[in-house]
């Protein structure tokens, strides 16, 4: 059985400060990892995925997330906020089957 | 550019009167799948077809059904809706190469079709 739990359902920050956002999960398997970026009324986006190479993995729009197996975590992280990250962000285990976190919602204040 | 298309975007219909949805894709995988999604809440996975087979999820209601009559094009239709049918309906698509017809491989998502029961 796979899961994965959001620890945050909503992160505020301030533009140009830090962001992560956490994500732990459980799996019987070794797993893809996902992290998907929704903006209002939008379909969601591919921001970067974990498929057992690199732990540190780079994805779009400068985030990034690091695959911790001994922490089963995978948080999300972006140096430097900009207004436009504002949006809905879900974690994904996958395995065979797919699990979506409950998402975390991402404020970013001027 | 290849990528998942659905029409329409903005879908209104009336309590008990059948919808269809529609979505393509050109992408030409052979996994495609539906999830609804409710205000705030995280998408939440129908049914989805590796190539011509169908999978639902055990606790999809008989009130949706789906049809894939070729590679690119998947419907979801709703045979009754009701108000608690209101809600984002996004389609995906990936290629399975685990021929399991699951994630594992990432899913494209198209921009979603809001349907609104009156």
């Amino acid at each position: 059985a796979q899961s994965v739990t959001q620890l945050d359902s909503h992160v505020s920050v301030s533009e140009g400060t830090p962001v992560l956002l956490r994500c732990n999960y459980s799996s019987s398997y070794s797993p893809s990892l996902f992290w998907y970026v929704q903006h209002p009324n939008k379909g969601l986006q591919l921001l970067l995925k974990y498929t057992s190479a690199a732990t540190l993995v780079k994805g779009i729009n400068g985030f990034e997330a690091e695959f911790k197996k001994s922490e089963t975590s995978f948080h999300l992280t972006k140096p430097s906020a900009h207004m436009s990250d504002a949006a809905e962000y879900f974690c994904v285990v996958s395995g065979p089957d797919m699990r979506f976190g409950a998402g975390t919602r991402l404020t970013v204040k001027p | 550019d290849a990528m998942v298309i659905q029409n329409p975007r903005y879908q209104v219909t009336q309590f008990g009167k059948p919808v269809t949805l529609s979505c393509s894709q050109t992408l030409n995988h052979n996994v495609m799948y539906w999830y609804q999604q409710k205000s705030s809440q995280a998408p939440k996975l129908l049914f989805h077809y590796y190539d011509k087979d169908f999978n639902n999820e055990a606790d999809t209601p008989d009130n949706f059904q789906s049809r894939r009559p070729n590679t690119s094009f998947c419907f979801l239709d709703i045979r009754s809706p009701g108000l608690g049918d209101a809600a984002m309906y996004l389609c995906a698509t990936s290629y399975s190469l685990w021929g399991r017809g699951t994630a594992d491989n990432e899913q494209f998502f198209g921009p979603g079709t809001r349907l609104t029961v009156l």
